[in-house]
């Protein structure tokens, strides 16, 4: 299947500072991208969903001040998570389409002290 | 997109078949039957998918039920390695690929 690769996969930052989290298709275009969150022993909650050359559509309760999304080519969607506090602490994933598929990056753990 | 029923644990004995139920009972004629793994930490990883005849590939096969109403997912040998939490989805092919993760069977493969 295809390749999703997210970045970095562990972070821990101090609190108030922002912090970046790439997903790149490494062997496929896609124009959409997706961004979940996973809070410990919970389910994956879709945050957002990432156009390329368009602004991100958001799911109700999520901050698009907070959770900047950028998609600035058909291979890399950015989220970061500004003036981050220890609640924003969570297990980070990105999906991209490829197709009619959707496939998962690795995930990105952000852990803020 | 239709909700998914599924038990919220199970276990396994290696070398024999897993075999995970998911009800769908209020599937739509167009919508698939997904099914996602998620080990540990990880992201979740594709497994299979169907509309309504059975399917099967090198990891798992899906046998949907003539009224679509449920499904089950069967792990023909579990390993250790298969020790993840299984999601069964539903929803519209290329629908925007949007997919609403339920909470899931959590799969425990056990020597």
């Amino acid at each position: 299947g295809a390749v999703v690769s997210q970045h970095p996969s562990r972070v821990i930052c101090k609190s108030g500072t922002s912090v970046k989290i790439e997903c790149r298709s490494l062997d496929f275009q896609a124009t959409t991208m997706f961004w979940y969150r996973q809070f410990p022993k919970q389910s994956l909650m879709l945050m957002a969903t990432s156009n390329e050359g368009s602004k991100a559509t958001y799911e109700q309760g999520v901050e698009k001040d907070k959770f900047l999304i950028n998609h600035a080519s058909l291979t890399l969607s950015t989220l970061t998570v500004t003036s981050a506090h220890p609640e924003d602490s969570s297990f980070y994933i990105c999906s991209a389409r490829e197709d009619t598929e959707a496939f998962f990056g690795q995930g990105t753990r952000l852990t803020v002290v | 997109d239709a909700k998914t029923t599924q038990p919220t644990s199970m276990d396994c004995a290696e070398g024999r078949a897993a075999n995970l139920p998911c009800n769908h009972s209020t599937i739509s004629g167009n919508e698939y039957v997904y099914w996602y793994r998620q080990i540990h930490s990880q992201g979740p990883q594709y497994i299979i998918h169907g509309l309504k005849n059975n399917e099967t590939n090198e990891m798992a096969s899906l046998i949907i039920t003539e009224d679509r109403k449920s499904s089950t997912l069967i792990l023909p040998h579990a390993t250790l390695r298969d020790t993840a939490v299984y999601y069964c989805i539903v929803r519209i092919q290329g629908g925007g690929n949007k997919l609403t993760f339920g909470t899931g069977t959590q799969l425990k493969v056990e020597l």
